[in-house]
């Protein structure tokens, strides 16, 4: 049973131009959710997170967006550069019943074009 | 200020032997969260360390168990390793309440041939 879903397996976006990651869960007790990015032959590098208190969380180029009543999160990339090419997971937890375990996404693999 | 380290980085074992994976957490971290990435995969939770115990445990069989040492590091061990354990197997440290982000390793890639 994939609690965690993304199911675009890739995208490609112009250089400059916005990309848009999706990610829907099924499980209505996670209350905090992260995106990570992970280059090849590395782990994956935290981006960002928003708790279920929220519904948008914005560092830099990168905007989380959480929308709890469709069990929906996407990730904003705003411009995209070549450098953002990478797979990007999606994760989930329920912090507040004491659960520690990250469930991840499938991933979406990203490429932007110069 | 360094991250989560792990060795080694890359390891081949055949079926039947046993493996000990290392890794240290990013400093003023106390908690060693241990995944398991398949090819194609996202990370499936294997198990996490606080103050020396297992903390939570995912749906692994016992034939994988770790253990934390008093400077926080940990060692992940695999037991009578079967070739679906190869998979790349990640460590990633954290402070100890619930939502406090994880920060992960580069990872040990096992084959097991």
């Amino acid at each position: 049973d994939q609690q965690v879903k993304q199911n675009s397996p890739s995208l490609s976006v112009q250089e400059g131009r916005i990309s848009i990651l999706n990610c829907d869960y099924t499980n209505s007790m996670f209350d905090y959710f992260l995106w990570y990015k992970k280059y090849p032959a590395e782990g994956p590098t935290f981006l960002i997170s928003i708790s279920s208190i929220k519904d948008k969380n914005e560092d830099g180029r990168f905007t989380v967006f959480l929308n709890k009543s469709a069990k929906h999160l996407s990730l904003h990339i705003v411009p995209s550069q070549p450098g953002d090419s990478a797979v990007y997971f999606c994760a989930a937890s329920e912090g507040t019943s004491g659960t520690y375990k990250y469930i991840f996404g499938t991933g979406t693999r990203l490429k932007v074009l110069a | 200020d360094a991250g989560v380290t792990q060795s080694p980085t890359h390891l081949i074992k055949t079926r039947g032997q046993q493996v000990t994976l290392r890794c240290s957490p990013k400093s003023g971290h106390d908690t060693v969260s241990w995944y398991q990435q398949a090819l194609g995969q996202g990370p499936q939770f294997i198990f996490q360390y606080y103050e020396e115990e297992e903390r939570q445990r995912g749906n692994f069989p016992d034939r994988f168990s770790g253990h934390q040492f008093p400077n926080y590091s940990s060692e992940l061990n695999v037991n009578a390793l079967l070739l679906g354990d190869s998979a790349l197997y990640l460590c990633a440290s954290s402070l100890a309440s619930p939502q406090e982000t994880q920060y992960f390793g580069p990872g040990t890639r096992l084959l097991v041939l």
